[in-house]
């Protein structure tokens, strides 16, 4: 079946400027993960989503990071007023569950803050 | 706090060498362990896992065992191909967490 995809895979923006970035999950999944993969910081885990529960938001950077999940599927992370140490690769993860289910990610999308 | 460190790359091999890449972690309680395998221009991939110590997790011809005693899942290759060339990255996860927390990879070439 299909995997988890994300749009777009590139995006390069002005610094200042807001984005957003997509997550498709595999279809059946509840959860749902977003971590970012940065040169200096290696693989850092941004937010969480379980099913309607209130997302875990605990690892999201700054108040200017927030995601949203609609119907309990797709999901989007905004970036608003884009920084140059924000330019990195977004990954968007998914599981059947939880704690003992395995995380399958997406490709990915890098964003570059010009 | 949770924290896995594994060896620096670039890690350049010929092929049908022996691979050995070292990972260690620190963590409370008895963590689940992960190999992630990330191909160029593509998304990460579990490689392989193990979920208590003395477990051994293998995958394509890949094997890490979990070792309590010295905080260590070691991923090992007999016989590496140019297929394997990759990032690799090991990774916890804490009893009853869903968080993944992840080393800072290790990047394999293989040459002919």
């Amino acid at each position: 079946g299909a995997g988890v995809s994300q749009s777009p895979s590139n995006k390069v923006t002005e610094k200042g400027k807001d984005v957003e970035l997509r997550c498709d999950p595999i279809s059946g999944h509840t959860a749902l993960y977003w971590y970012r993969q940065s040169l200096g910081q290696g693989l850092e885990f941004l937010i969480y989503f379980q099913g309607n529960s209130a997302p875990d938001k605990s690892g999201l950077p700054s108040d200017r990071f927030s995601a949203e999940r609609t119907g309990g599927s797709v999901s989007t992370l905004t970036i608003q007023r884009t920084q140059q140490e924000d330019s990195a690769v977004y990954l968007c993860a998914s599981s059947l569950r939880t704690t003992t289910d395995t995380q399958y990610f997406g490709p990915g999308t890098r964003l570059t803050v010009l | 706090g949770d924290s896995v460190t594994q060896m620096e790359g670039p890690v350049t091999l010929s092929e049908e060498a022996f691979l050995t890449i070292n990972c260690t972690y620190t963590a409370t309680g008895y963590p689940s362990l992960f190999w992630y395998v990330q191909y160029p221009g593509e998304g990460l991939q579990l490689l392989l896992k193990a979920t208590k110590a003395d477990d051994k997790g293998s995958n394509k011809g890949f094997e890490a065992t979990y070792r309590k005693e010295t905080t260590s899942f070691h991923l090992e290759k007999g016989s590496v191909q140019v297929s394997d060339s990759a990032v690799y990255f090991c990774a916890l996860r804490r009893a009853g967490s869903y968080q993944l927390t992840f080393g800072k990879g290790t990047k394999l070439s293989v040459i002919p």
